[in-house]
């Protein structure tokens, strides 16, 4: 069975400071990872994507994340923090690589907010 | 512009009562999926279907009801016989087969029982 754990509920940081979420997974399989962002009260956006290519992914609005086997882990990064930063952010694992979102599992979520 | 709407954005309900929250996507995605976000607990599956007239229940089905006539549309019916169904609602859409997990979402339903 799969599984995955966000370390923090709630993340602080100062716009212009370095952005740090963790993410730890379990999986039985070689997984697939993703990142979705939430604005409140709006649908889910994916970030990024790891499916087994290069361990460090690229997304979108300048944030990355890195595959680590050793660690089971897939922490979001971004070296610079805009206040449209704030918002919720999942972690999701997949070990069903070419299937269909039914194999997904949510992460609970971590709430990212900017200061001033 | 492609993508997925949800309506209605907001909704009150009295218990006992059915209600039916629409989800139409012209993605011609094959997939289609509903969550339940409740605060602190990540989202969880409902329901999904992976072609028309075909679907499955997800870890959290009962109580819900839905159906899959066309391939654009997949309503959720929460029934009386849900015990907590305020919660906010996310429909979601994806390629069959393919995406690696690559869900398109709409901005969701919050439904509140009086």
């Amino acid at each position: 069975a799969q599984s995955v754990t966000q370390l923090d509920s709630h993340v602080s940081v100062s716009e212009g400071t370095p952005v740090l979420l963790r993410c730890n997974y379990s999986s039985s399989y070689s997984p697939s990872l993703f990142w979705y962002v939430q604005h409140p009260n709006k649908g889910l956006q994916l970030l990024l994507k790891y499916t087994s290519a290069a361990t460090l992914v690229k997304g979108i609005n300048g944030f990355e994340a890195e595959f680590k086997k050793s660690e089971t882990s897939f922490h979001l990064t971004k070296p610079s923090a805009h206040m449209s930063d704030a918002a919720e952010y999942f972690c999701v694992v997949s070990e069903y690589s070419g299937g269909g979102a039914d194999g997904l599992t949510f992460g609970k979520g971590t709430h990212l907010i900017i200061q001033p | 512009d492609g993508g997925i709407t949800q309506s209605p954005k907001y909704l009150f309900r009295k218990e006992g009562q059915n209600v039916t929250l629409s989800c139409e996507q012209n993605l011609n995605h094959d997939a289609m999926y509903w969550y339940r976000q409740d605060p602190g607990q990540g989202l969880r599956l409902i329901y999904y279907s992976q072609i028309v007239n075909d679907f499955q229940k997800g870890d959290i089905a009962e109580g819900y009801s839905v159906s899959r006539e066309k391939k654009e549309s997949f309503p959720l019916t929460v029934t009386s016989a849900q015990k907590n169904p305020t919660a906010f609602y996310l429909c979601a859409s994806s390629m069959s087969g393919t995406g690696y997990g690559e869900l398109f979402f709409g901005e969701g339903s919050r439904l509140t029982v009086l």
